[in-house]
């Protein structure tokens, strides 16, 4: 079976602390991404990977940076976290299929 | 920008029904599809996927797909409390490697 994993499933931050949510996946999946989900609006792509190195923009990138120095890692970086970060984040790996991460769920005071 | 609509329920269906799930999407180019079943709290699973035109069958799931009309339907028979979820409609694009489209889910309750 698939296993993404992140790091934490529960965070509360404080505005302009820098936060780091990490994805591991352990199914050498080339493809990677970060998604955001929040009640009325839906899933929202906001970067993605398909290489180690190399990183998309999605719909909603602004405000967010991403690393990716190994294949099987993702990382999400909020360098001065916002009220309206608020939500659930949701890592997903992919070879045709895509797979989700149990979520991080971060509150921003 | 690639549109992927849901109806938009929430839909509520008695148990033993037959729960019918629709989901239209714009780019014409997509080629594979997907339903995800989002249990409250938790994160998507994938539970059908489709590529070709036509039904595929998986247990009480069914999955219809027609390219021409642009429109993958999920039919679950037998309906139980259990299947009380919101499902996700996914469609790829045409040229972003991997990356999946989402429509916003329907809501489904399945009442004893």
């Amino acid at each position: 079976d698939v296993k993404v994993t992140q790091s934490s499933r529960y965070l509360v931050k404080r505005t302009g602390e820098k936060v780091f949510l990490e994805c591991v996946q352990d199914m050498d999946h080339e493809n990677m991404f970060w998604y955001r989900q929040d009640p009325g609006l839906g899933l929202r792509l906001i970067y993605f990977s398909y290489d180690v190195k190399m990183k998309e923009k999605g719909d909603i990138p602004e405000g967010y940076s991403v690393s990716r120095e190994k294949k099987e890692r993702f990382s999400l970086i909020l360098e001065s976290a916002s009220t309206n970060q608020t939500s659930m984040y949701l890592c997903a790996s992919s070879a045709g299929e895509l797979f989700f991460g149990e979520g991080s769920r971060l509150t921003v005071l | 920008q690639k549109e992927v609509e849901q109806n938009s329920g929430p839909l509520s269906v008695p148990e033993g029904a037959i729960a019918s799930l629709n989901c239209t999407y714009s780019d014409r180019v997509s080629q594979s599809f997907f339903w995800y079943r989002q249990y409250s709290g938790k994160s998507p699973e994938l539970i059908m996927s489709i590529y070709s035109n036509g039904d595929k069958e998986d247990g009480r799931f069914t999955a219809q797909l027609n390219k021409a009309s642009q429109y993958v339907s999920l039919l679950i028979r037998d309906s139980q409390p259990s299947d009380s979820a919101t499902y996700l409609c996914a469609v790829t694009g045409g040229s972003t490697l991997g990356r999946l489209y989402f429509g916003r889910g329907t809501q489904l309750t399945v009442w004893p």
